[in-house]
């Protein structure tokens, strides 16, 4: 089975700076997806990021982009000009292209400091 | 378009009782997962539904059970409930079809057991 390793139980940013969350993954597969889901305090989980492992080009959505590094199977997440809104329980997830089970990390909790 | 519903949201249960959850997954979504967060586990995978038929299973004891009914609505059953089973309880639909980047999760709020 893929395991989803993120090796950051905790970090925190300075409001207006940038940050990054790191993920490893383990796979046999050339053909996946990878995502970052977020997770508010006492809030539902919503999908940040996806990634594509075919495309080269990494992902952005907004302040958001990530660093995927296909042969280190390295995914991280970069949050530019932090917001107190960001704040939040992270989530890198795995998802092969022939099932639908997502694999997840165990997370990291972003604090925003103002 | 209506998100993931879960009911109920915050349950409390003692321990040999059992429980059933319910979720309604977003319209025209026929697959239906769900998953365990605890504090330091993250999220642990328990099913997943497809068109009435489960197609993956995580590992987890017996007393752990779903099903998923013709309108692709799901519930999931905990018996004989032991203290270890207090979590969050995640539901999160999809399209369902592997293969396709548009293919992602969607979660509901989730249902907050507690076991005493």
């Amino acid at each position: 089975a893929q395991t989803v390793t993120q090796s950051q139980p905790e970090m925190s940013v300075q409001e207006a700076e940038t940050v990054t969350l790191s993920c490893t993954y383990d796979t046999s597969e050339s053909d996946y997806y990878l995502f970052w889901y977020k997770q508010p305090p006492s809030r539902q989980m919503i999908l940040v990021i996806r990634q594509e492992a075919y495309k080269q080009q990494n992902a952005t959505e907004n302040r958001f982009s990530v660093n995927f590094q296909k042969a280190a199977k390295s995914f991280s997440l970069k949050i530019s000009d932090s917001q107190l809104g960001d704040a939040a329980m992270y989530f890198c997830a795995y998802r092969s292209n022939t099932g639908n089970q997502f694999y997840f990390g165990t997370g990291t909790s972003l604090t925003v400091i103002p | 378009k209506a998100g993931v519903t879960q009911t109920p949201r915050y349950l409390i249960k003692t321990r040999g009782q059992q429980v059933t959850l319910s979720c309604s997954p977003i319209s025209g979504h026929r697959s239906v997962s769900w998953y365990q967060q605890t504090p330091g586990q993250g999220l642990q995978f328990l099913f997943e539904y497809f068109s009435e038929t489960q197609r993956n299973k995580g590992n987890f004891p017996g007393r752990f059970s779903g099903r998923q009914f013709s309108n692709s609505r799901s519930e999931m059953n905990v018996s004989t409930l032991e203290l270890g089973d207090s979590a969050l309880y995640l539901c999160a639909s999809s399209w369902g079809q592997g293969g396709s980047g548009a293919n992602v999760l969607t979660f509901g709020a989730g249902s907050r057991l507690t076991v005493l």
